[in-house]
Protein backbone atom coordinates (compact mmCIF):
# COMPACT_ATOMS: atom_id res chain seq x y z
CA UNK A 1 0.00 0.00 0.00
CA UNK A 2 0.94 3.63 -0.35
CA UNK A 3 3.22 4.98 2.49
CA UNK A 4 1.68 8.59 4.54
CA UNK A 5 4.47 10.23 6.55
CA UNK A 6 2.53 11.67 9.35
CA UNK A 7 3.98 13.90 11.96
CA UNK A 8 4.56 14.32 14.69
CA UNK A 9 2.91 11.25 16.38
CA UNK A 10 2.14 13.03 19.60
CA UNK A 11 1.51 16.12 21.24
CA UNK A 12 0.94 17.35 24.57
CA UNK A 13 -0.33 21.32 24.57
CA UNK A 14 -1.93 23.89 26.30
CA UNK A 15 -5.37 24.94 26.57
CA UNK A 16 -5.41 27.72 24.16
CA UNK A 17 -2.21 27.11 21.50
CA UNK A 18 -2.58 26.56 18.27
CA UNK A 19 -1.51 23.13 17.01
CA UNK A 20 -0.20 21.85 13.54
CA UNK A 21 0.45 18.38 12.38
CA UNK A 22 1.25 17.94 8.46
CA UNK A 23 1.30 14.63 5.67
CA UNK A 24 3.63 13.86 3.32
CA UNK A 25 4.00 10.97 1.17
CA UNK A 26 6.01 10.19 -2.17
CA UNK A 27 2.69 9.21 -4.44
CA UNK A 28 0.12 12.38 -5.73
CA UNK A 29 -3.65 12.02 -4.11
CA UNK A 30 -6.34 13.01 -5.80
CA UNK A 31 -7.99 13.84 -2.36
CA UNK A 32 -6.79 14.82 0.96
CA UNK A 33 -8.53 14.37 3.94
CA UNK A 34 -8.51 14.86 7.46
CA UNK A 35 -10.10 12.70 10.47
CA UNK A 36 -10.37 12.60 14.09
CA UNK A 37 -10.92 9.42 16.18
CA UNK A 38 -12.14 9.65 19.52
CA UNK A 39 -10.86 6.66 21.73
CA UNK A 40 -12.75 3.05 20.58
CA UNK A 41 -15.39 5.14 17.62
CA UNK A 42 -14.42 5.12 14.09
CA UNK A 43 -12.65 7.95 12.46
CA UNK A 44 -14.92 11.36 12.17
CA UNK A 45 -13.92 13.76 8.64
CA UNK A 46 -12.99 17.33 9.12
CA UNK A 47 -12.15 18.24 6.01
CA UNK A 48 -11.89 17.18 2.60
CA UNK A 49 -9.59 19.02 -0.07
CA UNK A 50 -9.63 18.60 -3.35
CA UNK A 51 -7.00 20.62 -5.66
CA UNK A 52 -3.94 21.50 -5.42
CA UNK A 53 -3.13 24.66 -3.32
CA UNK A 54 -6.83 24.45 -1.56
CA UNK A 55 -7.37 26.03 1.72
CA UNK A 56 -10.40 24.57 4.18
CA UNK A 57 -11.57 25.99 7.33
CA UNK A 58 -14.09 24.14 9.42
CA UNK A 59 -14.47 26.52 12.90
CA UNK A 60 -10.76 26.08 14.15
CA UNK A 61 -9.62 24.01 11.48
CA UNK A 62 -7.85 24.82 8.54
CA UNK A 63 -5.82 22.50 6.34
CA UNK A 64 -4.23 22.92 2.85
CA UNK A 65 -3.85 20.55 -0.04
CA UNK A 66 0.01 20.86 -1.26
CA UNK A 67 0.81 22.20 -4.44
CA UNK A 68 2.50 19.18 -5.39
CA UNK A 69 -0.34 17.27 -4.67
CA UNK A 70 2.29 15.18 -2.05
CA UNK A 71 1.37 17.04 1.12
CA UNK A 72 -1.14 18.31 3.28
CA UNK A 73 -1.39 20.14 7.01
CA UNK A 74 -4.14 20.50 9.53
CA UNK A 75 -4.27 23.43 11.89
CA UNK A 76 -6.28 24.09 15.20
CA UNK A 77 -6.82 27.19 16.77
CA UNK A 78 -7.30 27.78 20.33
CA UNK A 79 -7.86 24.48 21.31
CA UNK A 80 -10.11 22.94 24.00
CA UNK A 81 -10.09 20.32 25.79
CA UNK A 82 -12.45 18.17 23.19
CA UNK A 83 -9.64 18.82 20.94
CA UNK A 84 -8.31 15.42 22.76
CA UNK A 85 -8.17 12.11 20.38
CA UNK A 86 -5.71 10.69 17.09
CA UNK A 87 -6.37 12.92 14.32
CA UNK A 88 -5.51 10.86 10.50
CA UNK A 89 -4.38 12.43 7.28
CA UNK A 90 -5.73 10.51 4.28
CA UNK A 91 -5.05 10.84 0.71
CA UNK A 92 -7.67 9.13 -1.88
CA UNK A 93 -5.93 7.44 -5.15
CA UNK A 94 -8.03 6.23 -8.14
CA UNK A 95 -11.44 7.12 -7.15
CA UNK A 96 -11.62 3.63 -4.82
CA UNK A 97 -8.32 3.59 -2.40
CA UNK A 98 -7.67 5.80 0.88
CA UNK A 99 -4.69 5.31 2.66
CA UNK A 100 -4.19 6.97 5.92
CA UNK A 101 -1.03 8.04 8.08
CA UNK A 102 0.21 6.57 10.94
CA UNK A 103 -1.93 9.45 13.39
CA UNK A 104 -1.15 12.43 15.53
CA UNK A 105 -2.22 11.93 18.67
CA UNK A 106 -3.00 15.15 20.48
CA UNK A 107 -3.46 16.07 24.26
CA UNK A 108 -4.49 19.71 25.69
CA UNK A 109 -3.91 20.14 29.30
CA UNK A 110 -6.89 22.50 30.53
CA UNK B 1 -29.16 10.60 4.97
CA UNK B 2 -26.41 7.70 5.23
CA UNK B 3 -25.92 5.55 8.09
CA UNK B 4 -23.14 2.71 8.21
CA UNK B 5 -23.63 -0.39 10.71
CA UNK B 6 -21.19 -2.64 11.84
CA UNK B 7 -21.17 -5.67 14.22
CA UNK B 8 -20.61 -6.79 16.74
CA UNK B 9 -18.94 -3.65 18.81
CA UNK B 10 -16.29 -6.23 20.43
CA UNK B 11 -15.68 -9.85 19.47
CA UNK B 12 -13.36 -12.46 22.20
CA UNK B 13 -12.80 -15.21 19.60
CA UNK B 14 -9.94 -18.58 20.25
CA UNK B 15 -7.16 -18.92 18.38
CA UNK B 16 -8.07 -21.01 15.31
CA UNK B 17 -11.80 -20.19 15.45
CA UNK B 18 -13.61 -18.70 12.30
CA UNK B 19 -14.69 -14.67 12.11
CA UNK B 20 -17.48 -12.96 10.46
CA UNK B 21 -18.09 -9.44 11.09
CA UNK B 22 -20.74 -7.26 8.97
CA UNK B 23 -21.36 -4.31 7.88
CA UNK B 24 -23.94 -2.89 5.93
CA UNK B 25 -24.47 0.81 4.45
CA UNK B 26 -27.88 2.25 4.57
CA UNK B 27 -29.32 5.45 1.86
CA UNK B 28 -26.86 4.84 -0.81
CA UNK B 29 -26.80 2.74 -3.57
CA UNK B 30 -23.40 1.20 -5.35
CA UNK B 31 -21.42 2.40 -2.75
CA UNK B 32 -16.88 1.32 -2.86
CA UNK B 33 -16.89 -0.52 0.48
CA UNK B 34 -13.86 -1.18 2.19
CA UNK B 35 -12.58 -2.60 5.32
CA UNK B 36 -9.43 -1.48 7.36
CA UNK B 37 -7.92 -2.93 10.70
CA UNK B 38 -6.24 -0.37 13.12
CA UNK B 39 -3.49 -2.34 15.22
CA UNK B 40 -3.09 -0.71 18.60
CA UNK B 41 -1.72 2.77 18.47
CA UNK B 42 -1.17 2.98 14.92
CA UNK B 43 -3.03 4.59 11.61
CA UNK B 44 -5.75 1.96 9.80
CA UNK B 45 -4.26 -0.16 7.41
CA UNK B 46 -6.33 -0.70 4.04
CA UNK B 47 -7.34 -4.77 3.50
CA UNK B 48 -9.96 -5.41 0.77
CA UNK B 49 -12.51 -2.73 -1.13
CA UNK B 50 -15.13 -3.48 -3.11
CA UNK B 51 -16.52 -1.63 -5.92
CA UNK B 52 -19.71 -3.92 -6.45
CA UNK B 53 -21.54 -6.97 -5.81
CA UNK B 54 -19.25 -9.59 -5.66
CA UNK B 55 -15.68 -7.43 -6.54
CA UNK B 56 -13.21 -7.77 -4.17
CA UNK B 57 -9.44 -6.43 -3.94
CA UNK B 58 -7.54 -7.28 -1.52
CA UNK B 59 -4.59 -4.79 -0.68
CA UNK B 60 -2.49 -6.91 1.57
CA UNK B 61 -1.93 -10.92 1.71
CA UNK B 62 -3.23 -11.83 5.51
CA UNK B 63 -5.53 -14.79 7.18
CA UNK B 64 -8.95 -12.94 6.44
CA UNK B 65 -11.17 -12.88 3.01
CA UNK B 66 -13.66 -10.46 2.63
CA UNK B 67 -17.24 -10.58 0.47
CA UNK B 68 -19.98 -8.67 -0.74
CA UNK B 69 -23.20 -10.80 -1.46
CA UNK B 70 -25.44 -7.76 -1.28
CA UNK B 71 -24.98 -3.93 -3.05
CA UNK B 72 -25.02 -2.74 0.55
CA UNK B 73 -23.54 -5.49 2.64
CA UNK B 74 -19.53 -6.10 2.87
CA UNK B 75 -18.53 -9.23 5.11
CA UNK B 76 -15.06 -9.74 6.66
CA UNK B 77 -14.23 -13.50 7.51
CA UNK B 78 -11.84 -15.95 8.65
CA UNK B 79 -11.47 -19.44 8.50
CA UNK B 80 -9.09 -20.00 11.66
CA UNK B 81 -8.10 -16.96 13.48
CA UNK B 82 -4.35 -15.87 14.61
CA UNK B 83 -3.37 -14.20 17.49
CA UNK B 84 -1.75 -11.56 14.63
CA UNK B 85 -5.69 -10.63 13.87
CA UNK B 86 -6.29 -9.06 16.93
CA UNK B 87 -7.32 -5.56 16.32
CA UNK B 88 -10.05 -2.72 15.70
CA UNK B 89 -11.35 -3.78 12.27
CA UNK B 90 -12.90 -0.70 10.80
CA UNK B 91 -15.62 -0.93 7.42
CA UNK B 92 -16.16 2.31 5.71
CA UNK B 93 -18.25 3.63 2.38
CA UNK B 94 -17.55 6.52 -0.24
CA UNK B 95 -19.18 7.51 -3.66
CA UNK B 96 -18.66 9.28 -6.24
CA UNK B 97 -19.96 12.80 -5.71
CA UNK B 98 -20.29 16.11 -7.20
CA UNK B 99 -16.46 16.91 -5.63
CA UNK B 100 -14.94 13.62 -5.69
CA UNK B 101 -15.08 11.15 -2.55
CA UNK B 102 -14.87 11.17 0.85
CA UNK B 103 -14.83 7.56 3.03
CA UNK B 104 -16.97 7.31 5.75
CA UNK B 105 -16.63 4.91 9.04
CA UNK B 106 -18.95 2.49 10.96
CA UNK B 107 -18.31 2.75 14.71
CA UNK B 108 -15.58 -0.62 14.13
CA UNK B 109 -15.49 -3.60 15.98
CA UNK B 110 -12.67 -4.41 18.48
CA UNK B 111 -11.70 -7.88 17.90
CA UNK B 112 -9.59 -9.84 20.76
CA UNK B 113 -8.00 -13.24 19.44
CA UNK B 114 -6.55 -15.56 22.63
Amino acid sequence: GQQLNQSPQSMFIQEGEDVSMNCTSSSIFNTWLWYKQDPGEGPVLLIALYKAGELTSNGRLTAQFGITRKDSFLNISASIPSDVGIYFCAGQLNFNKFYFGSGTKLNVKP
Amino acid sequence: SQTIHQWPATLVQPVGSPLSLECTVEGTSNPNLYWYRQAAGRGLQLLFYSVGIGQISSEVPQNLSASRPQDRQFILSSKKLLLSDSGFYLCAWSVLGPRNTEAFFGQGTRLTVV
